[in-house]
């Protein structure tokens, strides 16, 4: 079975421009969760979704990021007008049920913003 | 908010010895989960060991195995005939919860845990 994949594994952009980040879940997983993790720290949980919902965004910032797990496709995570200060590897987990159980991580996208 | 603490930014030991990492969390839920997880260098996360908080027996994987004391919310690791594919950063995590029970998960900010041959 495949893990969770995350592409693209490394990003470029320059400041101003728009970073999507996919993440397609373990199959038949249905939770999935984005984290944020900045040099020499741990991760930092931003949203948590179902498919076609938002359950709890509350470690999102509230401009210029959004996320979405449509019914079908990837979760995308939209980062608008992006800035230095966003460069960091961005990390997808997935989980086939919610709390207690193990969340699956994918590789990692690692952003940097020129 | 729950909050995870990891008061040990770095740890060595020798190769074939053990060492315990240390984790401290704080939570008012009486029914939770406690998670160690594994970042190599390659930075993919690994589940190392959970341990479910109703359950008074230490959770063991193998050569890793847990001090799990819930009245001093204390949450240890300790890894035994330490290997050298054992380097890697150490993260402590619980499940957050927010009014609408989010189930993200809390990080401590790491243990780096060098192996010494």
């Amino acid at each position: 079975n495949a893990g969770v994949m995350q592409n693209p594994r490394h990003l470029v952009r320059r400041r101003g421009q728009e970073a999507r980040l996919r993440c397609s879940p373990v199959k038949g997983h249905s939770h999935v969760y984005w984290y944020r993790q900045l040099p020499e720290e741990g991760l930092k949980f931003m949203v948590y979704l179902q498919k076609e919902n938002i359950i709890d965004e509350s470690g999102m910032p509230k401009e210029r990021f959004s996320a979405e797990f449509p019914k079908e496709g990837p979760s995308i995570l939209r980062i608008q007008q992006v800035v230095r200060g966003d460069s960091a590897a961005y990390f997808c987990a997935s989980s086939p049920r919610q709390i207690s159980d193990e969340q699956f991580f994918g590789p990692g996208t690692r952003l940097t913003v020129l | 908010a729950q909050t995870v603490t990891q008061s040990q930014p770095e740890m060595s030991v020798q190769e074939a010895e053990t060492v315990t990492l240390s984790c401290t969390y704080d939570t008012s839920e009486s029914d939770y989960y406690l998670f160690w997880y594994k970042q190599p260098p390659s930075r993919q996360m690994i589940l190392v060991i959970r341990q479910e908080a109703y359950k008074q027996q230490n959770a063991t994987e193998n050569r890793f195995s847990v001090n799990f004391q819930k009245a001093a919310k204390s949450f240890s690791l300790k890894i035994s005939d330490s290997q050298l594919g054992d380097a890697a950063m150490y993260f402590c995590a619980y499940p957050c919860r927010s009014g609408g029970g989010a189930d993200g998960l809390t990080f401590g900010k790491g243990t780096h845990l060098i192996i010494q041959p």
